[in-house]
């Protein structure tokens, strides 16, 4: 079974511009979340989907938006780039959400300049 | 407000010794414990998890305790091998998607 696939893996990107980034999971996976990471910060949460529905936030700008497809494909974007906004984005995904662990693809590297 | 932290940033260990990794958090409404390993390039996989009725699990060479009263999650690897190498992030949730992440802990086992 193929794993949770992002891309594009690196990005450059100056400030102001902004960004989409793709997410497909696991076959049969409908939970789709996203996670920012950043030296010294860890994984922060940016959001949660199931089912094409937002059902979790994190603590994150207007600036970062996601939405998930039919197919359980899912996209962020950020606009308005910040040069704060340079981190590894983490895609996971697991069949239903809850307790279940996360199978995390292997990210994509924004950098803003 | 940093509900989790592993105050460790890196730690080394002998090959074949025992490695110890510490998480502390506030939130007491934290129900389910992960642990997650990462290697450079690469995303986090899951390692081991428990439920706050346990306050133990084993699987293989990995062992995870949790001591509620003191809000401490360990890991405990033994033996160490030098694939083991990598860092590790503690993770915690209460029965919803999200999950808060600790800020990890290099291992480095030297052979």
């Amino acid at each position: 079974k193929a794993g949770v696939t992002q891309t594009p893996r690196y990005l450059i990107k100056t400030r102001g511009q902004q960004v989409t980034l793709s997410c497909s999971p696991i076959s049969g996976h409908r939970s789709v979340s996203w996670y920012q990471q950043t030296p010294g910060q860890g994984l922060q949460f940016l959001f949660e989907y199931f089912s094409e529905t937002q059902r979790n936030k994190g603590n994150f700008p207007g600036r970062f938006s996601g939405r998930q497809f039919s197919n359980s494909r899912s996209e962020m974007n950020v606009s308005t780039l910040e040069l704060g906004d340079s981190a590894l984005y983490l895609c996971a995904s697991n069949y239903e959400g809850g307790n279940s662990p996360l199978h995390f693809g292997n990210g994509t590297r924004l950098t803003v300049t | 407000d940093q509900q989790v932290k592993q105050n460790s940033p890196s730690l080394s260990v002998q090959e074949g010794r025992i490695s110890i990794l510490n998480c502390d958090y506030t939130n007491s409404m934290f129900d389910y414990f992960l642990w997650y390993k990462k290697y450079p390039a690469e995303g986090p996989t899951f390692l081991i998890s428990i439920s706050s009725i346990k306050d133990k699990n084993e699987d293989g060479r990995f062992t995870v305790f949790l001591n509620k009263s003191a809000k401490h999650l360990s890991l405990h690897i033994v033996p160490s091998q030098p694939g083991d190498s990598a860092v590790y992030f503690c993770a915690f949730n209460f029965g919803n998607e999200k999950l808060t992440f600790g800020t990890g802990t290099r291992l480095t086992i030297i052979p």
